[in-house]
């Protein structure tokens, strides 16, 4: 079955401590996305990838660091975090680079940062 | 000024009736327009993608783009039960940018 998985589903942690959130696509997609969701706000952009080793930031990347290894995966790492980073995470990811491409997202991580 | 303005709503409309739901944008550059169906605790999925203005059609849901006035719309028609989520339009030229979403509930 074709799509982008996410872990942890839930997470609680406290100030500071780093922790990941693994994503991992099995579509063979170039492009993968890091959002965050908050109510009154809708979705941010916070990193994205063309491919590869090529990362760029969105409108909210501070606070947050991303890699892209390999094609599949793009975790999201928070180095040291803060209760502002409490929020609902998706990853997504698509075949091609141009916006035009449809977007497929992950079931979502929802993080509570104490 | 936000890049794409949705209102939140909720918006509640009985079973069988026709839904409007719009956004406006201020970024001409925008190039594809995208609608959204979240439902609850799961991650967006694709309804809609145009990329010109006119109307696009597909089974009991017509987007609209109209690119002059910088408006975009979803109609619904007959709409069910099972319509009911949150419904996000998403525009993008270089990069994503998604309205907050409106919640929608259609009582049977």
């Amino acid at each position: 079955e074709a799509q982008v998985t996410q872990n942890p589903r839930y997470l609680i942690t406290v100030t500071g401590k780093k922790l990941t959130v693994t994503c991992s696509q099995n579509m063979n997609h170039e492009y993968m996305s890091w959002y965050r969701q908050d109510p009154g706000l809708g979705l941010r952009q916070i990193y994205y990838s063309m491919n590869v080793e090529v990362t760029d930031k969105g409108d909210v990347p501070e606070g947050y660091k991303v890699s892209r290894k390999e094609k599949r995966n793009f975790p999201l790492i928070l180095e040291s975090p803060s209760p502002n980073q409490t929020s609902l995470y998706f990853c997504a990811s698509s075949f091609g680079g141009g916006s035009q491409e449809t977007q497929y997202f992950g079931p979502g991580t929802r993080l509570l940062v104490l | 000024q936000k890049e794409v303005e949705q209102d939140p709503g909720p918006l509640s409309v009985p079973e069988g009736a026709i839904v409007s739901l719009n956004c406006t944008y201020s970024n001409s550059a925008f190039q594809y327009f995208m609608w959204y169906r979240q439902y609850s605790r799961k991650g967006p999925e694709l309804l809609m993608y145009t990329y010109s203005s006119g109307n696009k059609e597909d089974g009991r849901f017509t987007a609209q783009v109209d690119k002059s006035s910088k408006y975009i719309s979803l109609f619904i028609r007959d709409s069910q039960p099972s319509d009911s989520a949150t419904y996000l339009c998403a525009m993008s030229g270089n990069q994503f940018y998604f309205g907050t979403g409106t919640s929608l509930t259609v009582i049977p």
